[in-house]
């Protein structure tokens, strides 16, 4: 019972090169989600995707695209990678989008841009 | 927008001892609020949720009350254990539209526990 799996579990990237992070989950949920954690700052939504075929920006997409290849799989992509991008990554899901939906979390992603 | 305030940490408590940790928060509307537990070298996990106001959530000996008139959603629990030392995080889904499952997160607290 996987949940969801994020990889790689650390990745070190100097300044402009570019990564792509993945995320499954086989849970069949419908909705998708990429957060950022910072010191001091708690998670911040990246993008989301409320079900296959949609993604939508969320509090901090700059420097970042999206990809739902179908229902399970959800990708972060780096085009040009910057020391401010040095973060934790989490992939997380939920079944839908009701009221109180629980998130289901990724183990996370160490990134550092050097 | 909507916002979160954790108090600040880091929180160091002796085994057994009495935990508050408090939470407020910004909102339209009726926002579903939440708290998630980070234990090292993992991802959050759902803690406990409440959904309207006065309603209360707890799971495993933590509770939190939705108080909507004073904004908050403090975290207690009667007595910690070693076990319980991890991050934790106050959080809110607002209502309305299709962003229920978008959170906004407060900064998170560190809470030690010592034998």
């Amino acid at each position: 019972n996987a949940g969801v799996t994020q990889t790689p579990k650390f990745q070190v990237l100097k300044t402009g090169q570019s990564m792509t992070l993945q995320c499954a989950q086989d849970m069949n949920h419908n909705s998708m989600y990429w957060y950022r954690q910072d010191p001091g700052m708690g998670l911040r939504l990246i993008y989301y995707s409320a079900s296959e075929g949609t993604t939508d920006k969320g509090e901090v997409p700059n420097g970042y695209n999206v990809s739902r290849l179908n229902k399970r799989e959800f990708s972060l992509r780096l085009e040009s990678a910057a020391p401010s991008q040095t973060s934790v990554y989490f992939c997380a899901s939920t079944k839908t989008q009701g009221i109180g939906e629980k998130l289901f979390f990724g183990s996370g992603t160490q990134l550092s841009v050097l | 927008g909507n916002s979160v305030t954790q108090m600040e940490g880091p929180v160091t408590l002796s085994e057994e001892a009495f935990l508050t940790i408090n939470c407020t928060y910004t909102a339209t509307g009726y926002p579903s609020l939440f708290w998630y537990v980070q234990y090292p070298g993992e991802g959050l996990q759902l803690l406990l949720k409440a959904t309207k106001a006065d309603d209360k959530g707890s799971n495993k000996g933590f509770e939190a009350t939705y108080r909507k008139e004073t904004t908050s959603f403090h975290l207690e629990k009667g007595s910690v254990q070693v076990s319980d030392s991890a991050v934790y995080f106050c959080a809110l889904s607002a209502d309305g539209g299709t962003s229920y499952g978008k959170l906004t997160f407060g900064q998170g607290t560190i809470l030690t526990v010592h034998p």
